[in-house]
């Protein structure tokens, strides 16, 4: 069974530049979720969606960042303007349920710098 | 607010050394997963073991034991024998449906094992 897929695996923007992840959740999972992590720290949840809904975008800075799962499959996280302090990893995670049981699936995650 | 703590940033050990990762969370809710993921250099977070809050057996995968003592909400994760793939940072983490299955990561432990 193929995994959580992720591109770009990196990415090296400059500041007030736009960008843009892309994620393909397991096949049938119907929970997406889009994670921060900043190096030496774990991940933070940016946004969940079941199908194609958001459930929680409570931590999302939605003055930049931005996330849609039109089709409620694959799943773009957008950046726009970003900020140094943007330089991380983000994580996608899949799981087939909603509920605190369910196992996420991590992708490899995206690894931004911005300049 | 759940929280996660991993005290220990940096764990360094020589091959076939038996070492345990140690994790504490706080949580209101009676109902509530805990997880271990392994974060190799490669960056993609690999799921090891899920344990629910009503389940007290500690369970051994291998190398790999867990051990879940809800009287001191500790979660703990021993590799005995360790090896040089063993290298990775390990996290642990909290989810509950009360809290959107969200899961809250700790820090992190950076295990480094040397042959």
């Amino acid at each position: 069974e193929a995994g959580v897929a992720q591109s770009p695996r990196y990415k090296i923007i400059e500041k007030r530049q736009s960008v843009a992840f892309w994620c393909n959740p397991i096949s049938g999972h119907a929970t997406l979720y889009w994670y921060q992590q900043i190096l030496g720290q774990g991940p933070k949840l940016l946004i969940q969606f079941q199908n194609n809904g958001v459930v929680d975008d409570s931590q999302l800075p939605k003055d930049r960042f931005s996330a849609e799962r039109l089709k409620g499959v694959d799943s773009t996280l957008k950046i726009q303007p970003a900020k140094l302090e943007d330089s991380a990893v983000y994580l996608c995670a899949s799981t087939e349920g909603r509920g605190g049981k369910d196992t996420q699936y991590f992708g490899p995650g995206t690894r931004l710098t911005v300049l | 607010a759940q929280k996660v703590t991993q005290a220990q940033t940096e764990i360094s050990v020589v091959e076939k050394e038996d070492v345990t990762l140690d994790c504490v969370y706080e949580t209101r809710d009676t109902t509530y997963y805990l997880f271990w993921y392994k974060q190799p250099p490669s960056g993609e977070l690999v799921f090891l073991i899920r344990r629910n809050s009503f389940d007290e057996q500690n369970e051994i995968s291998g190398r790999y034991s867990w051990n879940f003592q809800k009287s001191t909400s500790s979660f703990n994760f021993t590799i005995t024998a360790s090896q040089v793939v063993d290298s990775a940072v390990y996290f642990c983490a909290l989810a509950s449906n009360n809290a959107g299955n969200m899961l809250t990561f700790g820090g992190g432990t950076r295990l480094m094992v040397k042959p």
